[in-house]
């Protein structure tokens, strides 16, 4: 079973910031929080991922609480080519491990 | 750098029949991993190898659905004799470290 809560569905408009919610209120203090995302037809994306500290690349920001029972994904500038289902996964390290357990995701509509 | 290959990217089949799937690393990737994703649901891990051996089957439908990786590289998918619930899109993924990377599936129809 997932380890993660995700809204079903979000909208936002295009250029604006983007925030996709994940509860994660069960992990552990040696699991990572991954994000990935799928656009429609297309296999999966990974974006971003963090343990404690937040994270920032080219394509987004990862926000952990301290608690890190939750975190935000940030898109800083949504466009039309954002639109896509995005996972929020707790994964472990090391072997069998290293598996991603997928829920359902969150469908992410940018809006013109 | 080449990105995970899969072919075919389609396939329609009759219940009974048997499939195979192919699919084709990032060069340098030890872990290989396929997954099986049902309309509207996230993908489902059915098998991990490192290398060319297995790590995690445990969700493999082994009655029906076999894997392999020879030589710790390419790996095949097969599905004897496939069933309408196989109905699915299959994907690869390869990994050197943590993230793993997509192929963009084979879509199965299973009439």
């Amino acid at each position: 079973d997932a380890k993660t809560t995700q809204p079903p569905s979000m909208d936002c408009a295009e250029g604006r910031a983007a925030n996709l919610p994940c509860n994660h209120s069960t992990i552990s203090g040696n699991e990572y929080v991954y994000w990935y995302r799928q656009i429609h037809s297309q296999g999966p994306q990974y974006i971003i991922h963090g343990l404690k500290n937040n994270e920032t690349n080219e394509m987004a920001s990862l926000i952990i609480t301290e608690d890190r029972k939750s975190s935000t994904l940030i898109l800083p500038h949504a466009t039309l080519r954002d639109t896509a289902v995005y996972y929020c996964i707790v994964r472990g390290s090391g072997g069998s491990n290293y598996k991603l357990t997928f829920g359902k995701g969150t469908l992410l509509t940018v809006n013109p | 750098e080449a990105g995970v290959a899969q072919s075919p990217r389609y396939k329609i089949i009759e219940k009974r029949q048997s499939v195979a799937f192919w699919c084709n690393p990032i060069s340098g990737h030890a872990t290989l991993y396929w997954y099986q994703q049902i309309l509207g649901q996230g993908p489902k891990l059915l098998i991990q190898f490192q290398n060319n051996g297995v790590v995690d089957d445990s969700q493999l439908p082994k009655d029906r659905f076999s894997a392999e990786r020879l030589k710790g590289v390419d790996s095949t998918l097969k599905i004897q004799p496939a069933k309408l619930e196989d109905s699915a899109v299959y994907l690869c993924a390869s990994s050197l470290f943590g993230e793993q990377y997509f192929g963009p599936g084979t879509r199965l129809t299973v009439t």
